[in-house]
């Protein structure tokens, strides 16, 4: 059981919005501004892709974006693309355990 | 550019041991903290080891703690896991991990090399 909960799955059409939440506790997400976003698609090593909650590495399209209310971050993605497709993993740096992440989320484009 | 490789998967019995390395290029390894991390086939990430830049402190996941032994060598740019009485749960990816420095965020991970743990 993963330290961080994700929804197992979302999915969207092209050119619309999802949304991707990760609820930790007080010790975590909700006593820290330091909630990355990982995307990994088939095969590949994780891409960090959002950072420090809402901070988006160079090169990392716009089209990303990321929040915190609380105990719970979520990743946006707008305008989706085929591309997107991937898994999309939450991680937050937590004050009782060395590196946790959430138990990822699989974003199919319909 | 940034590059983490891994190397050292294949199969081992119930028991037995492998050695996985990572060469890294792209920047100067002695800079940074790195880390393990492993995916077992359809599950999600779990992290397995954590060294400091200059081989110390050391973490270990309490699933592989007494069993795994991390190290590094700044000077040939390369991290290192040594595995022992591996189990069967140890099959997994096992990613090399860049640590940026800031509240433990990983910024760039490798490709993975695959261990198979099976009789």
């Amino acid at each position: 059981q993963s330290a961080l909960t994700q929804p197992a799955s979302v999915s969207g059409s092209p050119g619309q919005s999802i949304t991707v939440s990760c609820t930790g506790t007080s010790n975590d997400i909700g006593g820290y501004d330091y909630v990355s976003w990982y995307q990994q698609h088939p095969g590949k090593g994780p891409k960090l892709i959002i950072y420090d909650v809402n901070n988006r590495p160079a090169g990392v399209s716009n089209r990303f974006s990321g929040s915190k209310s609380g105990n719970t971050a979520s990743l946006t993605i707008s305008g989706l693309q085929a591309e997107d497709e991937a898994d999309y993993y939450c991680s937050s740096y937590s004050d009782i355990d060395t590196h946790i992440f959430g138990g990822g989320s699989r974003l199919t484009v319909l | 550019e940034v590059q983490l490789v891994e190397s050292g998967g294949g199969v081992a019995q119930p028991g037995g041991s492998l050695r996985l390395s990572c060469a890294v290029s792209g920047f100067p390894l002695s800079n940074y903290h790195m880390k393990w991390v492993r995916q077992a086939p359809g599950k999600g990430l779990e992290w397995v080891s954590y060294i400091g830049r200059s081989g110390g402190p050391i973490y270990y996941a309490d699933s592989v703690r007494g069993r795994f032994t991390i190290s590094r060598d700044n000077a040939r740019n390369s991290l290192y896991l040594q595995m022992d009485s591996l189990r069967d749960d140890d099959t997994a990816v096992y990613y090399c991990a860049r640590d940026s420095g800031y509240a433990g965020r990983i910024d760039y991970w490798g490709q993975g090399t695959l261990v198979t743990v099976s009789s």
